[in-house]
């Protein structure tokens, strides 16, 4: 069966510390890694990786994909009481996304 | 214009009861799904649809049944309700990019079964 695990499961920071957060899978027919946030509501997409080495880039967020040791991670730099929310990977392997447990980030003021 | 839209968004009901959610997505996608999250976040993949026709059936008990009438429509009903399907239930719908699914999710319908 598909794994995604995630860690850490939660966090607490001050704003303007980095956050590194952990993605490892084991899946067969590895086709995409993706990154989402959820707040309240609905998740929205953050990042999808398919190739190693190459990083993601948006605003404070960045993500890279090491598809030889199976993990990807996620940063967040200078965090905003904004950051807080649950950040979900998911690995897309026989065109179903599985989806790890999600990491809770809180960040405070 | 809401990109993939579900209701109600919240229901609560009698363990017993059948019960509906309907989604509809404006994105043109071709593939639609139902997860299901649980009080400790973990989103779980229920029924996948391409075209109108199930792809993914995971191990979800024969009291949900999805019914895709187009590919812009997936719904979800539900018969003799259990406490244990208490739940938020998110329907997606996705678009292929390269070599990887992008899901676009509406945004969750809370079940509380009593």
């Amino acid at each position: 069966e598909d794994k995604v695990v995630q860690s850490p499961l939660s966090l607490v920071v001050h704003e303007g510390d980095t956050v590194t957060l952990n993605c490892s899978y084991e899946v067969t027919n590895f086709r995409s890694l993706l990154w989402y946030k959820q707040e309240k509501k609905a998740p929205t997409f953050l990042f999808m990786l398919t190739s190693s080495g190459i990083e993601k880039k948006s605003g404070r967020l960045s993500s890279i994909l090491d598809k030889k040791e199976l993990f990807s991670i996620l940063n967040i730099t200078a965090t905003q009481t904004g950051d807080s929310a649950v950040y979900l990977c998911a690995v897309e392997a026989d065109y179903k996304l599985s989806f790890g447990a999600g990491t809770t980030v809180t960040v405070r003021a | 214009d809401t990109a993939v839209s579900q209701t109600p968004k919240y229901l609560v009901t009698q363990m017993g009861n059948d019960k509906s959610i309907k989604c509809e997505q404006n994105l043109g996608h071709d593939t639609m799904y139902w997860y299901k999250q649980d009080s400790k976040k973990f989103l779980k993949i229920m029924f996948s649809y391409n075209n109108k026709e199930l792809i993914i059936n995971e191990t979800v008990p024969n009291r949900f049944s999805p019914k895709s009438p187009d590919k812009a429509h997936l719904n979800l009903h539900i018969n003799s309700l259990e406490l244990g399907d208490s739940a938020v239930y998110f329907c997606a719908s996705s678009l292929r990019q390269g070599d990887g699914e992008k899901l676009f999710f509406g945004s969750g319908t809370q079940l509380s079964v009593l």
